[in-house]
């Protein structure tokens, strides 16, 4: 069964715009949850990341996410997307039952227009 | 110097050919993770490893054999190499199991 679930595999946004990236996950305990970026013949950058506590979690180059466990979601925002945001975004998930095994899902690539 | 490095970058080869992509970490982590990325797929996980004495089959294990040389070292090997296994090939380091992921740049494989 799919653990993460991105549903957008597109976003298009004008620069200055605000975004936000969804992500669904299931599993019945809290997870530890992860937003990775990818920008072009890179590796995978870790943006940020939730364990516990404030369910309001700040990243770097301005990003936040929120958990919210009664949707099961892990929205990615941003106030004002940058031309250099553009990127393949992904969302993963350490589930407790398989601890340090990382589930992916399948991606939101983003475009910034200027 | 990167954290985790992975050799080749690219790398372009026949059907029936056996490969090894390698991946070294200066992190000091135990933990080490092969994963493959295909279009729209996101990454699924090959093998992982959580010290030296230690390997354990991911998602997409089929084709695909792994040997963990040092702490530092893990390589992965397709023994012989098929079309459907080209891809974008990603290493990653841990700490610990519920750390974050350090990924390499990746190796881009070409199977023809």
């Amino acid at each position: 069964a799919q653990s993460v679930t991105q549903p957008d595999i597109h976003i298009t946004v004008s620069e200055g715009a605000s975004l936000e990236l969804r992500c669904n996950y299931s599993y019945g305990a809290t997870p530890y949850l992860f937003w990775y970026v990818q920008s072009p013949g890179q590796g995978l950058q870790l943006l940020l990341k939730y364990f516990s506590g404030d369910t309001l979690v700040q990243g770097i180059k301005g990003f936040e996410a929120e958990f919210k466990r009664s949707q099961s979601s892990f929205n990615l925002r941003k106030p004002s997307v940058h031309w250099s945001d553009a990127a393949e975004y992904f969302c993963a998930v350490l589930r407790g039952s398989t601890l340090g095994r990382l589930y992916f899902g399948r991606g939101t690539q983003l475009t910034v227009w200027p | 110097d990167a954290d985790v490095t992975q050799t080749p970058r690219n790398r372009i080869t026949k059907t029936g050919k056996r490969i090894m992509l390698e991946c070294s970490q200066t992190k000091g982590h135990d933990r080490m993770y092969w994963y493959r990325q295909d279009p729209g797929l996101g990454l699924r996980l090959i093998y992982y490893s959580f010290d030296v004495k230690d390997i354990n089959k991911g998602e997409i294990s089929d084709g695909y054999s792994v040997s963990r040389q040092a702490q530092a070292k893990f390589s992965l090997s397709l023994e012989s190499a098929i079309p459907n296994q080209t891809a974008l090939y990603f290493c990653a380091t841990s700490d610990s199991g519920n750390q974050p992921q350090h990924f390499g740049d990746g190796t881009r494989l070409s199977i023809l």
